[in-house]
Formats: structure tokens, sequence, C-alpha cells
């Protein structure tokens, strides 16, 4: 069974900092995996979308990395702002028709 | 247009009443999601609908009901919930179920925040 670990559980930083999120899943049998944000109390944003095939994805100051023999996914945010704060998850969907398996979050506060 | 829509976005019910919970989307997407998220933890998905019928329940109490009357809409109907049902619960599409070649990302709706009472 899939199992999705991230960390660290939470993290803060000063506003302008560079800073790695990092997503780790036990089954490298993966088809695809995703990066959300979600600010409390509120649905969840899709940031990026990885595919099996591919090693990264980049979308304006944010940057995904795909390790899949280590079981590793990183989230980079380029240059820190306020408005970054929120929990970010990361989902993996495995081969075989099997559904997205969530990660716990990173919650990141930006401070200014 | 990538927006999944979801009323009410609050819903206050006590343990006897009978309500709904809808969600909406326009993007021809043909496998719809409900998630389960309580406070601090991920999404747990609940029911999945692949080209309208129910593929997955992932053992879900029968106080939960779910419904997909057409391609574009997911209903959840509630009945006799208990206090620990209440959470945010998600909905959510892709433009194909898990398993069908080409699958992509899911989008996700705002969230209903359920309190039973």
């Amino acid at each position: 069974k899939q199992e999705v670990t991230q960390i660290p559980a939470a993290l803060s930083v000063p506003e302008g900092e560079n800073l790695v999120l990092n997503c780790s899943f036990t089954d490298s049998a993966i088809y695809n995996l995703q990066w959300f944000r979600q600010d409390p109390g509120k649905g969840l944003t899709s940031l990026l979308l990885i595919q099996s095939s591919q090693r990264e994805q980049t979308s304006g100051r944010l940057n995904a990395s795909l390790d899949k023999s280590s079981g590793r996914s990183t989230l980079y945010i380029a240059a820190s702002q306020p408005g970054d704060s929120a929990t970010y998850l990361c989902a993996v969907r495995g081969n075989y028709g099997q559904n997205f398996v969530f990660g716990p979050g990173t919650r990141l506060s930006v401070l200014p | 247009d990538t927006e999944v829509t979801q009323t009410p976005k609050h819903l206050v019910m006590g343990m006897t009443n009978k309500k709904s919970l809808k969600c909406e989307q326009h993007m021809g997407h043909r496998a719809m999601y409900w998630y389960k998220q309580k406070a601090k933890k991920p999404p747990e998905l609940m029911f999945v609908y692949s080209y309208e019928k129910l593929s997955i329940n992932e053992s879900v109490p029968s106080r939960f009901s779910p419904e997909c009357p057409n391609s574009s809409l997911l209903n959840l109907h509630l009945h006799a919930l208990q206090p620990e049902d209440s959470a945010l619960y998600l909905c959510a599409s892709s433009q194909l179920p898990a398993g069908d070649p080409g699958y992509t990302e899911q989008y996700f709706g705002p969230g209903t925040r359920l309190t039973v009472t």
C-alpha cells in the first residue's frame, strides 16, 4: 500500500528566502505526482503535475522535481512571499488505476 | 474554465436532518470525486464516479449516499449523521478516471464546511 510522507511538517521562513519542501513515497510504481496548495478552510489549488516520465516541472517561482527510483519529490519555492503562506500537499497516483494518495502536508509561514 | 463549484459553503445540521451537498463542473470531465478532510489532516477519498457510474466506495457508512445525475453534477446526500462527521467535504474532478490513458490532474472545489450538532 502506498504511503506518502512530507518533511518538514511545518516551516517558518523570512520573506525572500528560497525553500524546499519534501515529499516521499514508498512505492515507486507511480503514474504521476501532483503538488497542491491549501489555504485555511479552503479547497486545494493545483500547483504542478509531474508525470512519471518527467524529471521536473516549473511554474513561475515554483519548481517541482521527481526522482521515482528514490521515491522522492521536492517543491522548490524561490524568493518566498507572505502570500505563499499555506499548507502544501503532495499527492501520488500509482499505476494500475489507483487514485491519489495524499501526504500529510507541510504548513508554511512566510514572515514579512 | 477550470472551476469546480460546491454549494453550500457552510452547512449546520442536526443528527436527524437530511441534507445534500452539490458539486458542479463544466469542463467535460468524466471522473468526479468526494473527499472528506478533518482539520490539519489530508483529504481522504470517499467516492469516485467514472463516466457517471460509481466506481469506488472507500467503505463509507451508508449515511452518506452519493449520486451523479449527469456528467456535470455530483451530489452527496446526508442522513442521520454523527458529530464526528463534521469536516470539510471536497469535490474534485479530472478529465479521465485513474486507469484511463492520459489521466491528468485533479481540480478541486472550495469545499463545504459541515457541522453536525
